[in-house]
């Protein structure tokens, strides 16, 4: 079945370490996302990619960290410069629709990264 | 700055009464709309989106929003909740051609009562 993986699903890392959280998707998207989800404020963009080897920062992107250098994969790396990195993440991704605008985004299951 | 506001936080409802969610967004120009629903324990799914033409769009499940424009608004509705609906419902607003990067609302918290 074609979808968004990430993992894992529940992540603890101590405080000042860097994690590293995996999103691959075989819909054959070409724009991958990353959004953090808080209570009580929606999810807000961290980064994103339209196309291999070129991503943008969002709205939120201090202290995190992006590659994209297939296609399918779009990892997040929270670094220890994030203050507040405990938060539930998801990872989205879209397609071009004929005539360039793009489509809804669709999303993968999230992980869950606690910072203890 | 671009926002989008959903008027209540959560929302307590008995089965088989009708629901409305409000949603308002500030942005002038061009815009994509999108309600999503968060069941519990389950990833973030599309209920309806509105790109263009009808302003009234029908999505997943019975429920339907409306576009208006001169008031920046895209409420959602359903006539009859189920208790299934129980879940988290975002409000989303992307620009021109870039459907997938979003702007969303802080999320309504829907109960609806057996």
């Amino acid at each position: 079945d074609g979808g968004i993986t990430q993992s894992p699903k529940y992540l603890f890392r101590k405080e000042g370490q860097n994690v590293t959280l995996s999103c691959e998707q075989n819909l054959n998207h070409d724009a991958m996302y990353w959004y953090r989800q808080d209570p009580g404020q929606g999810l807000r963009l961290i980064y994103y990619s339209q196309i291999v080897n070129d991503f943008q920062k969002g709205d939120i992107a201090e202290g995190y960290s992006v590659s994209r250098e297939k296609k399918e994969s779009f990892p997040l790396t929270v670094t220890s410069a994030q203050k507040n990195p405990t938060a539930f993440y998801l990872c989205a991704s879209s397609f071009p629709r004929t005539g360039g605008a793009d489509t809804e985004a669709f999303f993968g299951q999230g992980t869950r990264l606690t910072v203890v | 700055a671009q926002s989008v506001s959903q008027h209540n936080h959560h929302v307590i409802l008995s089965e088989a009464a009708s629901l409305e969610l409000g949603c308002n967004y500030s942005y002038g120009g061009t815009v994509n709309l999108f309600w999503y629903v968060q069941y519990p324990g389950q990833h973030l799914q599309l209920l309806l989106k509105y790109f263009s033409g009808d302003p009234l769009v029908k999505g997943i499940k019975g429920f339907e929003a409306e576009f208006i424009k001169s008031k920046f608004s895209f409420n959602l509705r359903k006539p009859s909740v189920q208790w299934s609906d129980t879940a988290e419902y975002f409000c989303a607003v992307s620009q021109g051609n870039q459907g997938g990067k979003l702007i969303f609302g802080q999320g309504t918290e829907l109960s609806v009562k057996p």
